[in-house]
């Protein structure tokens, strides 16, 4: 299970997020990814492997964590940041995803 | 330029059965694990299953919401995976994505989507 913190986030444009996901179990090889995703389009993939960053995602978007902490941190949030975020991890023969975290302009 | 397109979603009554495609181009299909993803609209994302590539044995695992009701396979020569859902629910209601997976590490996962389809449950 990975529980996802807090749920609604709600910031201003230019502040820093910081984004919780912690898993009930070691996480398998490190295999924790981030996605983004607003309303009515698909998710994103932002970071996987918990702290790469996928292909043309900004560098203010950063992974880290190890084991079952994870954090997902914008360090300075553009208005086309304000989304929901989803942890997700592999355990061997499944995926599981948090439940996700909205945020939101203050 | 990566593609995946989903279809076949649609409005179907409890207890029958639906088949969602999801069509590729723009890469190999055949190297990619290719994974089915629901959302029901305005909650949270949930994973479907997915099938390996043949090179590691076809072979598809599924969540247990969707085990002994759902199938997934693939033709590498159409460039389609496919999701065959039996016994449908009206909790079967949501946004059906596909994606897929490399398998190989280091690799991003889940790089590209497709738009999803809509399935609607209900009688």
């Amino acid at each position: 299970v990975l529980t996802q913190s807090p749920g609604t986030l709600s910031l201003s444009p230019g502040e820093r997020a910081t984004l919780s996901c912690r898993a009930s179990q070691t996480v398998n090889a490190n295999y924790l990814a981030w996605f983004q995703q607003k309303p009515g389009q698909a998710p994103r993939l932002l970071i996987y492997d918990s702290s790469t960053r996928a292909t043309g995602i900004p560098d203010r978007f950063s992974g880290s964590g190890s084991g079952t902490d994870f954090t997902l941190t914008i360090s300075r949030l553009e208005p086309e940041d304000f989304a929901v975020y989803y942890c997700q991890q592999f355990g061997g023969l499944s995926f599981t995803f948090g439940q996700g975290t909205r945020l939101e302009i203050k | 330029e990566v593609q995946l397109v989903e279809s076949g979603g649609g409005l179907v009554q409890p207890g029958r059965s639906l088949r969602l495609s999801c069509t590729a181009s723009g890469f190999t299909f055949g190297d990619y694990a290719m994974t089915w993803f629901r959302q029901v609209p305005g909650k949270g994302l949930e994973w479907v299953g997915f099938i390996k590539s043949n090179s590691y044995g076809g072979t598809a695992e599924y969540a247990a919401s969707a085990k002994g009701r759902f199938t997934i396979s693939r033709d590498d020569s159409k460039s389609i995976a496919y999701l065959q859902m039996s016994s449908l629910r009206t909790d079967d209601t949501a946004v059906y994505y596909c994606s897929r997976d490399p398998r190989i590490a280091g690799r991003p996962p889940f790089d590209y989507w497709g738009q999803g389809t809509l399935v609607t449950v209900s009688s």
